[in-house]
């Protein structure tokens, strides 16, 4: 089975600390993503990452940044943490896309819930 | 421009009755579709997948139905037990971006 696992389920933080969020996959996946999911907006990409030190900005980047040194590990840093980023954040992996396949599953961590207050 | 759309936003029903949930998008080309179910506080996690060619994929009391033609589908419950109740999230990947685009859930409530 495959599990991605993050850091913490529930996070606290004062406006303007740096946040650091952990996720970590066993599967030896080459694709990692970051979400956040707000009611009513569904699941937003912030960053994903194809490989060891690659990263692609997705819709919302504003804010954040990423960290892949290793290929299981992706980590989502909030460098200066802000009220509106009071969100639930998913990591989740999935095997490379090849050309014409773009079909892999992606496997999600149980998320964050971060406040920032 | 890419969408997902799904339709009811929250629904609620009792314990043993069916329920249909409605997906619509816009992307194209089209890849594949995904229904996904979220329990409350914990990741997404895939039901049934469909690619193009498809039309029905079942998963013991969840049956997803495709049409591509007018870009709709379609999640199926069966005799609704307390534990279907979570958020269904409809996920429709691009062929060409390789970009997963979706939808913003339907929450489904079942009472006792």
């Amino acid at each position: 089975d495959v599990k991605v696992t993050q850091s913490s389920r529930y996070l606290v933080k004062r406006t303007g600390e740096k946040v650091f969020l952990e996720c970590v996959q066993d599967m030896d996946h080459e694709n990692m993503f970051w979400y956040r999911q707000d009611p009513g907006l569904g699941l937003r990409l912030i960053y994903f990452s194809y490989d060891v030190k690659m990263k692609e900005k997705g819709d919302i980047p504003e804010g954040y940044s990423v960290s892949r040194e290793k290929k299981e590990r992706f980590s989502l840093i909030l460098e200066s943490a802000s009220t509106n980023q009071t969100s639930m954040y998913l990591c989740a992996s999935s095997l490379l896309w090849t050309s014409g396949r773009a079909s892999y599953e992606q496997y999600f961590g149980p998320g964050t819930r971060l406040t920032v207050t | 421009k890419n969408q997902v759309e799904q339709s009811p936003q929250s629904l609620i029903i009792l314990e043993g009755k069916n329920c249909t949930l409605q997906c619509n998008y816009t992307v194209s080309p089209f890849s594949n579709l995904r229904w996904y179910k979220q329990d409350t506080g914990r990741g997404p996690v895939s039901l049934t997948i469909m690619t193009f060619s498809e039309n029905t994929k079942s998963n013991g009391r969840y049956t997803a139905t495709l049409d591509a033609d007018t870009k709709q589908s379609s999640l199926h419950i069966t005799a609704s037990q307390l534990s279907d109740s979570a958020s269904y999230i409809c996920v429709v990947t691009h062929a060409r971006a390789y970009k997963y685009i979706f939808g913003t859930g339907t929450r489904l409530k079942v009472l006792a």
